[in-house]
Parts: C-alpha cells; sequence; structure tokens
C-alpha cells in the first residue's frame, strides 16, 4: 500500500526566504507525482506534475524535484510572499493493479508566510 | 478552460433527507473523480468514473450513490446520512483515469456538506 509522508507538517518564515518542502513515498512505482495548493475551505490548486521519467519540473518561482528510485520529492519556492501562504499537498498516482490511477496524498504542510 | 464546477457550494441536510453534488466540466475530459476531505485532512478518493463508467469504488457506504449521466457532468446523490459524512466533497477530472504521466486532476472548489 503507498503511504505518502510530508515533512515538515507546518513552516513559517518571513517573507523573502526560500524554502523546501519534502515529500516521501513508500512505493517506487508511480506514474506521476503531483504538488498542489489548497487556501483554507478551498478546493486544490495543481501546481506542478512531474512524471515519472523527468527529474524537474519548474513554474515561475516554484521548482519540483523528483528523485523516484529513493521515493523522494521535493517543492522549492524562491522568494516566498504572503500570498504563498497555504497548505500544500502532495500527491503520486500509482501504477497498476487496483490501484490504477489512483492518486495517493500525503498530510500536506501548512505554510505561514508573514511580512 | 481549465474550470471544474460544484454546486452547492454548502450543503445543510438532515439524515433522512436525499440530496444530490453536482460537477460539472467542459475540458472534454473522460475520467472524473469524487474525493471526501474532513478538516485538517488530505482528499480521500471515493469514485473514479472512466469514459462514464464506475471504474474504482473506494468501498463507500450505499448511502453514496455516484451518477455520470454524460462525460461532462458528474453527480453524487446523498441519502440517510450521518453526521460523520458532514466534510468538503471535491470533484476533479482528468484526461484518463489512468494516472498515465501527463494525466493531471483538475479539482472543483467543492461542497461543503453538513449533516444535522
Amino acid at each position: 500500500k503507498q503511504e505518502v509522508t510530508q515533512i515538515p507538517a507546518a513552516l513559517s518564515v518571513p517573507e523573502g526566504e526560500n524554502l523546501v518542502l519534502n515529500c516521501s513515498f513508500t512505493d517506487s512505482a508511480i506514474y506521476n507525482l503531483q504538488w498542489f495548493r489548497q487556501d483554507p475551505g478551498k478546493g486544490l490548486t495543481s501546481l506542478l506534475l512531474i512524471q515519472s521519467s523527468q527529474r524537474e519540473q519548474t513554474s515561475g518561482r516554484l521548482n519540483a524535484s523528483l528523485d523516484k528510485s529513493s521515493g523522494r520529492s521535493t517543492l522549492y519556492i524562491a522568494a516566498s510572499q504572503p500570498g504563498d501562504s497555504a497548505t500544500y499537498l502532495c500527491a503520486v498516482s500509482n501504477a497498476g493493479g487496483t490501484s490504477y490511477g489512483k492518486l495517493t496524498f500525503g498530510q500536506g504542510t501548512i505554510l505561514t508566510v508573514h511580512p | 478552460d481549465t474550470e471544474v464546477t460544484q454546486t452547492p457550494k454548502h450543503l445543510v441536510m438532515g439524515m433522512t433527507n436525499k440530496k444530490s453534488l453536482k460537477c460539472e466540466q467542459h475540458m472534454g475530459h473522460r475520467a472524473m473523480y469524487w474525493y471526501k476531505q474532513k478538516a485538517k485532512k488530505p482528499p480521500e478518493l471515493m469514485f473514479v468514473y472512466s469514459y462514464e463508467k464506475l471504474s474504482i469504488n473506494e468501498s463507500v457506504p450505499s448511502r453514496f450513490s455516484p451518477e455520470c449521466p454524460n462525460s461532462s457532468l458528474l453527480n453524487l446523490h446523498l441519502h440517510a446520512l450521518q453526521p460523520e459524512d458532514s466534510a468538503l466533497y471535491l470533484c476533479a477530472s482528468s484526461h484518463r483515469s489512468r494516472g498515465a504521466p501527463l494525466d493531471t486532476q483538475y479539482f472543483g472548489p467543492g461542497t461543503r456538506l453538513t449533516v444535522l
């Protein structure tokens, strides 16, 4: 059974800092890994998707890396802003078997960026 | 257009009521999903529809009944719910349900359900 863990559970930083969120997963047989952002009481916004054959993806100030063999991904946020405050969720899409295409989520990292 | 819409935004219902949640997308996606999210927890998959056919049911109680009347619409019919079913119900869609490398899931804003 796939398990996804995110560290830290919560992070508070001053505006302008660069920061790293961590995600690890137990089963390396994945199709892809997605990072989502969720604002309180809202739906999920997809930030980046990394295919299993890729090492990293970039979008603006965000960079996500994937090391499939070690079961790890990181989300790097450059020059953080108060508007980045949200919960960040990592999810993996499992390959094959009865879990075909199912997303397994981590517990999330609550990020607070203060002015 | 990368939007998934859900109605209603909020729903309060008694344990004897029958209600439905609706989800719509016009991105041409042929896979649609229902998730349940409790406070401070990640979303949990309930159902997956692929080409309007139910492909995954994550052992969800029968008081939740999904329906996919066409490729753009997904409903979740609710009957005889319990207070512990109160949660945010999220709908998502993607090109395919196979989780292939490019199958980003797009989520709607959710319906906040309260069962009294």
